[in-house]
Formats: C-alpha cells, structure tokens, sequence
C-alpha cells in the first residue's frame, strides 16, 4: 500500500469557523509532512513531524495548528483564517528522517476561506 | 538566487519528441534530487530520484551534473499522457527540507 490518503477533498470556511484536515498513511513511514500550493506556485513547505514530534515549523502563522497523534495520522487545524489562505494543501510521508527518501504524496485537500 | 531554478515553458512537443529539462540548484551542499510530475490540481508524483551515476526508466533518463549544480531530466518519445508540470526537487536543509523548482510545463500536441 503506497497510498497517502487525505480528507476532506474540498473545504470551504468562513473566516471565523474551526476545522481540521486530516492525513493518513499506512506504510509505516516515520516522517510526515505539510505543504501549501497556489494556482501556478510550487508546493511550499509548512511543517515536519519526525517520529510524531515536530521538527520544523516554517514560521508558519498560529492559525494553523499541526498535530500528530500516531506514526500514521497528521491533523492541520485552522481556525481564524484568511482569505489568502486558500489553497491546496498536501500532505506528504516519506520513510524517515536519517536519509532525504522519496516524499509521497496524497491528493491533498482544496480550502476555500470566505 | 533562487535555491532551485527551472525554466518554466512551455515546452510545446510534437508526439514522438525528444524532450530536455534542466534545473539549477545554489547550495552546493545538497546531496539528493528529485524528479516530480504534476498534473492539473493534482498531488505532485514521483518520477525518478537522481542519482550521481544518472539513471533511466524506459523513456525518461535522470543526470545529475554536480561541478556545474543542475540535474536534467530527458524524455524520449513523448506521449500525450507526458504532458504535465515537471518538479525538480533538491534536498535545502539537512534530511528532512527539500525545496521544489517552479516546475517546467510540458504539453505534447497531436
């Protein structure tokens, strides 16, 4: 099974509602990781967790919250967000953090903040 | 400088074209690369890693040129199904950051 899985597909939230993405793997892959992409831009990374402990923050802003609650989920929480957060979010797993190994990636979740 | 720098097309190609990318990358440091293909409002998907000896997968063949700091990625006989965003990526930051290209838009015509 090679396969990132990601829900929801689509999202759309006001600017004062909470929610949550959520990502799964089942390869037993030790590092997970969150991306931003807009229209036309190459995915840019937000965050890394690394045997479910976060390893690195991209000065991303407070209104996104990573959590990590087994080797196989990552949750992003948002609350408060902004227009120009909308985007696709990816998440991506890759086998562990001793070597740079191949990321894969799930289909990612479209956000629409109004 | 941009840490990782592709030429973003298009590329447009006859069916049957040979097609050449290539990708700049600044630190001289960075030991791993990448090649991605991503489709419209899909999830980026790898293509081939690159390795120092370069490597090939049926059509696409993968170089890595470190005196000169760009990889390269050849398509021989494209397809249709070639057409898409192609990603390099290059390891930015210790093992767990890697910095993506702009991506290479490649569309093969009829």
């Amino acid at each position: 099974d090679t396969e990132v899985t990601q829900t929801p597909k689509h999202l759309v939230m006001g600017m004062t509602n909470k929610k949550s993405l959520k990502c799964e793997q089942h390869m037993g892959h030790r590092a997970m990781y969150w991306y931003k992409q807009k229209a036309k831009k190459p995915p840019e990374l937000m965050f890394v967790y690394s045997y479910e402990k976060l390893s690195i923050n991209e000065s991303v802003p407070s209104r996104f919250s990573p959590e990590c609650p087994n080797s196989s989920l990552l949750n992003l929480h948002l609350h408060a967000l902004q227009p120009e957060d909308s985007a696709l979010y990816l998440c991506a797993s890759s086998q562990g953090p001793s070597e740079v190994y191949e990321q894969f990636f799930g289909p990612g979740t479209r956000l629409t903040v109004l | 400088r941009k840490e990782v720098e592709q030429d973003p097309g298009p590329f447009n190609v006859p069916e049957g074209a040979t097609v050449a990318f290539n990708c700049t990358y600044s630190n001289s440091a960075s030991q791993s690369f990448f090649w991605y293909r991503q489709d419209c409002r899909k999830e980026p998907k790898l293509l081939m890693s690159v390795y120092s000896s370069g490597n090939e997968d049926g059509r696409f063949t993968a170089q890595l040129n470190r005196a000169s700091q760009y990889i390269s990625l050849l398509i021989r006989d494209s397809k249709l199904s070639d057409s898409a965003t192609y990603l390099c990526v290059v390891n930015s930051g210790g093992y767990q950051k890697v910095t993506f290209g702009t991506g290479t838009k490649l569309q093969v015509i009829p």
